[in-house]
């Protein structure tokens, strides 16, 4: 069974650029979510995706973005980057029930912006 | 505003001595309260979770206190090892029975094990 992963490892954009990150969710899984990680913070959701829609979205801007394909991959893109947006992007996926099901993470995308 | 307190922002712990990291929240609407392990240069992982219908969950080494009318949970390590260093992250979950659900995480506790 393969997890989660994420492309790329690591990320260095310049302010006022767009970047996008990819996620695979693991075997059996269709829901994906996102997150922002801080340097020594935890985790903030931003959105989730399921059934290629978009359910449920956490306290981000427009310009954070995202995609669900029908292979249940996802991508999250933003616009416009902000000094602030230099954190580790991590996505998790899970299988869409009727009740919480586990979260499982990939290893992050370590975006930088200067 | 922070939903999910979490405390002490690291703590340092000798080699099989018991690691505590506590944690408050404010929203009656959680129902589920899992702990998160992460490595650095890892994702976060599930160690253990609670229901608020239980008092007390115990895996192996960890366990999970929850007091519903303190609003509070914390997570014991027994017998901590070096290989528990990492960063813990306690998190909650708003209506766990429905189909919409997002993990509200704490800000993590750095623990170190020393030999």
């Amino acid at each position: 069974e393969t997890g989660v992963t994420q492309s790329p490892t690591h990320l260095i954009k310049t302010r006022g650029q767009q970047v996008t990150l990819r996620c695979s969710s693991q075997s059996g899984h269709n829901t994906v979510s996102w997150y922002q990680q801080a340097l020594g913070q935890g985790p903030q959701f931003i959105f989730q995706y399921y059934r290629e829609e978009e359910n449920g979205r956490g306290n981000f801007p427009p310009r954070f973005s995202g995609l669900q394909f029908p292979n249940y991959s996802s991508e999250l893109n933003v616009n416009a980057l902000e000094l602030d947006d230099s954190a580790l992007y991590l996505c998790a996926s899970s299988s869409r029930q009727e009740s919480y099901n586990e979260q499982f993470f990939g290893p992050g995308t370590r975006l930088t912006v200067l | 505003q922070q939903q999910v307190k979490q405390s002490p922002q690291s703590l340092i712990v000798q080699k099989g001595g018991i690691s505590i990291i506590n944690c408050a929240y404010e929203n009656t609407a959680f129902d589920y309260f899992p702990w998160y392990q992460q490595f650095p240069g890892k994702g976060p992982a599930l160690l253990i979770a609670i229901r608020p219908d239980v008092s007390e969950k115990k895996e192996g080494r960890f366990t999970i206190s929850f007091n519903k009318s303190a609003k509070q949970f914390s997570l014991h390590i027994m017998d901590s090892q070096p290989g528990d260093s990492a960063t813990y992250f306690c998190a909650a979950v708003k209506n766990s029975g429905g189909s919409n659900y997002k993990l509200t995480f704490g800000k993590g506790t750095l623990l170190t094990v020393n030999p």
